[in-house]
């Protein structure tokens, strides 16, 4: 089974808004990242936090991580139309395989 | 930009059909990686390489086969394609461990 479970499945605010999606997931991480997807395309890296690592900031994007609750979150401020896409958390564990959550479809409305 | 790059993008074949899904990369990783993702859904782990000569099944049972000869090449083949295979098959590779994994743009498969 995968690693993450995402939380929204679907999130549809207005542009100007914050989105925050949530991810959860079950093992023992070396670091979670964040990606973003648009429709029918390949996966971009947004940000990486480090296990021993409790925030950190890109830009428009904050993302928190809990290593004993086993969650982390991703913040997007000020949205914009443009950010509309599918949004992934991937876990990596001692064996250096990606396992990607089930994702969060954002949709931004202009 | 990353310079990781599959073909075909886009492809329609028969049942029965044998069909090669080839994923090249510039970046001199060792680590690379096969994906199968449906439409807006999750990305499952089918096939992942280590190194020259490593192959391995992912997470997720697969009737695909892998090959990696040469370190920027990581094919991906099946030998008789089914419906069932209808997917976007993402290929990924990565550098340092644990760090960005980069995707190239996918490669849509329909099996009629």
């Amino acid at each position: 089974s995968q690693q993450g479970e995402e939380d929204p499945q679907a999130l549809s605010i207005q542009e100007g808004e914050n989105a925050t999606m949530n991810c959860s997931y079950k093992t023992s991480i070396n670091n979670l990242q964040w990606y973003r997807q648009n429709s029918g395309r390949g996966l971009v890296h947004l940000i990486l936090i480090r296990s021993n690592e409790r925030e950190k900031h890109s830009g428009r994007l904050r993302v928190t991580l809990d290593t004993s609750k086993k969650s982390s979150s991703l913040l997007i401020t000020a949205s914009r139309a443009a950010d509309t896409a599918s949004y992934f958390c991937a876990t990596v564990s001692g064996t250096y395989k990606y396992i990607f959550g089930t994702g969060t479809r954002l949709k931004v409305l202009a | 930009e990353a310079d990781i790059y599959q073909t075909p993008r886009y492809l329609v074949i028969g049942t029965g059909k044998k069909i090669t899904l080839e994923c090249s990369q510039t970046m001199g990783h060792d680590k690379m990686y096969w994906y199968q993702q449906d439409p807006g859904m999750e990305l499952h782990l089918i096939h992942y390489s280590y190194g020259v000569n490593s192959t391995e099944k992912g997470d997720l049972s697969s009737e695909s086969t892998v090959s990696r000869i040469r370190t920027e090449h990581f094919p991906l083949t099946l030998e008789s394609a089914r419906p069932s295979h209808t997917s976007q098959y993402l290929c990924a590779s990565s550098g340092l461990s644990g760090n960005t994994i980069y995707f190239g743009e996918g490669s849509w498969l329909t099996v009629v």
